[in-house]
């Protein structure tokens, strides 16, 4: 299965660009990269997926490299409501069931 | 998308009883997903609930501590039994709406339980 690797935590100041990355280097061909966020004391929220190609929502931006080893999730106006546990999913292989790894606490600063 | 909801919210209870977590969606849905996060901890998959089968576990879960129902494509519960304060966690749900082509699952809001 895909291990997900990603910096334990995270500073951003309110208003710059957060860029958080991961590192999926085991990922097959066919495996989607998912992002996730949870908020203190709530469940996770679906933030943003992808496969191959950059992606892009209201929410965030999905930036994959070329050989898919590695990705970065751009939150381009951060806000102190984005302050959460950001979690990279590859769900196991042949499945879709979620291995969630450890996260990256983000902080946005005031 | 799919709105969750949780009963009970929180919970207190004593070592060696049993609770059981409701878990409801507005939305008929194939798969779901019970996961547990200890205090401090990412999430771990303890079980996978499709209506008409029988829940499949993950490693280090088993059906005689945590049973699992699906009566129907809206409703599962999760029973934690004979509890010990190592179950103290946060019990959540998750479903996938569009039964697993490759989007994503919503979660509930968590069951808080401490085991005293």
């Amino acid at each position: 299965d895909a291990k997900t690797t990603q910096p334990t935590s995270m500073d951003c100041a309110e208003g710059r660009a957060a860029n958080l990355p991961c590192n999926h280097s085991t990922i097959s061909g066919n495996e989607y990269v998912y992002w996730y966020r949870q908020i203190h004391s709530q469940g996770p929220q679906y933030i943003i997926h992808g496969l191959k190609n950059n992606e892009t929502n209201e929410m965030a931006s999905l930036i994959i490299t070329e050989d898919r080893k590695s990705s970065t999730l751009i939150l381009p106006h951060a806000t102190l409501r984005d302050t959460a546990v950001y979690y990279c999913i590859v769900p196991k292989r042949g499945t879709y069931k979620y291995i969630f790894g450890t996260g990256t606490r983000l902080k946005v600063l005031a | 998308s799919a709105v969750i909801s949780q009963k009970p919210s929180r919970d207190i209870c004593q070592r060696g009883t049993s609770l059981t977590i409701q878990c409801q969606v507005d939305s008929q849905v194939t798969m779901m997903f019970w996961y547990r996060q200890q205090p401090g901890q990412s999430l771990t998959l303890i079980a996978t609930a499709n209506q008409g089968s029988e829940a499949t576990y993950e490693s280090g879960f088993v059906i005689d501590k945590f049973p699992i129902s699906r009566p129907n494509l809206t409703f599962s519960t999760l029973t934690v039994s004979n509890m010990s304060p190592e179950d103290s966690s946060i019990y959540l749900c998750s479903v996938d709406p569009k039964g697993g082509q490759h989007n994503e699952q919503f979660f509930g809001p968590g069951t808080r339980l401490t085991v005293l």
